[in-house]
């Protein structure tokens, strides 16, 4: 079975650093985009970046570039998500998502068919 | 960078109702563009890809329709396990990516 497993809630001060994972299972890991999404409470999706484990290949949207770091370990088929100083205002719930390309009418297309299931980071005081 | 909008951002329905949801994209996206739903508490799921291809186990009621700027998703008859929020996607320029900004189905 195809899955991603992220790691659990975490509850940070502002200021602190953290890091969450997200591993991947059931399919060639290094083969794949793995993207990050991230939802804060009562809100929408927002894409925040994406990492291609095999060369580590990394996109960032520019309104989450300078705020996080996306880095992989293709040996242990996980992704991260990192901050090296947290805000109240990163206090959302965060997703991995595998991007599959898929073919359709003659060209290939790029969704997220996998996701995990989310890791809660509340940052308060 | 290419922005994407929906309309309306939410709607009340009734069960057996047809619902349309709206997308738009800042600047043509061929048939790029993906369709997700999100219940309370879980992580979306992908129902339509590349406007119109409807992912695997998805009921054959959810549609998608589009090209260039403008698409459609279409629930031809709401079911109770429908009401949720949906986003559009677009892959044009992947894998940059971005989402809509959702639109949340409600009971009537």
């Amino acid at each position: 079975e195809v899955q991603l497993v992220q790691s659990g809630a975490e509850v940070k001060k502002p200021g602190e650093s953290l890091k969450i994972s997200c591993k991947g299972s059931g399919y060639s890991f290094t083969s794949y985009w793995i993207g990050w999404v991230r939802q804060m409470p009562g809100k929408g999706l927002e894409w925040m970046g994406i990492i291609y484990p095999g060369d580590s290949d990394t996109r960032y949207s520019p309104s989450f570039q300078g705020q996080v770091t996306i880095s992989a370990d293709k040996s242990i088929s996980t992704a991260y998500l990192q901050w090296s100083s947290l805000k109240a205002s990163d206090t959302a719930m965060y997703y991995c998502a595998k991007q599959t390309s898929i073919a359709a009418a003659g060209r290939s297309n790029d969704a997220f068919d996998i996701w995990g299931q989310g890791t809660m980071v509340t940052v308060s005081s | 960078d290419i922005q994407m909008t929906q309309s309306p951002s939410s709607l009340s329905a009734s069960v057996g109702d047809r619902v349309t949801i709206t997308c738009r994209a800042s600047q043509s996206i061929s048939s790029y563009l993906n369709w997700y739903q999100q219940k309370p508490g879980k992580a979306p799921k992908l129902l339509i890809y590349a406007a119109s291809s409807l992912q695997s186990g998805v009921p054959s009621r959810f549609s998608g329709s589009g090209s260039g700027t403008d698409f459609t998703l279409t629930i031809s008859s709401l079911q109770p396990e429908d009401f949720a929020t949906y986003y559009c996607q677009q892959s044009y320029s992947t894998p940059d990516s971005a989402f809509g900004p959702g639109t949340k189905v409600d009971i009537k």
